[in-house]
């Protein structure tokens, strides 16, 4: 089974300001990664997948970079809505497909 | 408007079964994966399994084969999740998914409350 660790568990914020989410893969993945947003009470959202291509409707303001085993989620500009959870999964080794634990991004 | 519309949330003793829905709208049901994803409370997510409604092929993850049970009703565009017998441990909210490798719309998931 291919882990994905997300770090930080916690990253603190201010409006405006860039954050960068990291995920970690246990094994190569290639580009196979996506990024989804949960804010309480509502389901996962998807941001990126292939590891840069931003989901239909998704701002300029997100962004993914990475390949292999390093991974990252980059989102300028904060806007009060981005304030959320964020998760990362990766589809190359399956079954099972895997999620990092998530990081919650929240305002400084 | 793709959707996948889940069923009502549901509160069952241990050892009762259950089996909860989700229905696909807006686009052809049978050309796209389903899976099943779990979260439990203030937990992150874990991928239980997918099928092909086509001919309902399915694949679980090892950690539920043999836990839970996923079929499909393709003439209702329908896929379930089932279990025979609830435990303690499967109180979550249980999310559907079109999955294409990545999950790219999600239904608004069930709660699954197990008491006695």
């Amino acid at each position: 089974e291919t882990v994905l660790t997300q770090s930080p568990a916690t990253l603190s914020v201010s409006p405006g300001e860039r954050a960068t989410l990291s995920c970690r893969a246990s094994q190569s993945i290639g580009s196979s990664l996506a990024w989804y947003q949960q804010k309480p009470g509502q389901a996962p959202r998807l941001l990126i997948y292939g590891a840069s291509t931003r989901a239909t409707g998704i701002p300029a303001r997100f962004s993914g970079s990475g390949s292999g085993t390093e991974f990252t989620l980059t989102i300028t500009s904060l806007q009060s809505e981005d304030f959320a959870v964020y998760f990362c999964q990766q589809y190359n080794h399956w079954p099972p497909y895997t999620f990092g634990q998530g990081t919650k991004l929240e305002i400084k | 408007e793709v959707q996948l519309m889940q069923s009502e949330a549901e509160v069952k003793k241990p050892g009762e079964s259950l089996k909860i829905s989700c229905k696909g709208s807006g686009f052809t049901f049978t050309n796209y994966w389903i899976a099943w994803v779990r979260q439990r409370p203030g937990k992150g997510l874990e991928w239980m399994g997918i099928i092909y409604p086509r001919d309902s092929d399915t694949r679980y993850s090892p950690s539920f084969q043999g836990q839970v049970i996923i079929s499909a009703d393709k003439s209702i565009s329908t896929v379930y999740l089932q279990w025979r017998s609830l435990k303690a441990s499967d109180i979550a909210i249980y999310y559907c998914a079109r999955q294409v490798y990545y999950m790219d719309v999600w239904g608004k998931g069930t709660t699954v409350t197990v008491s006695s």
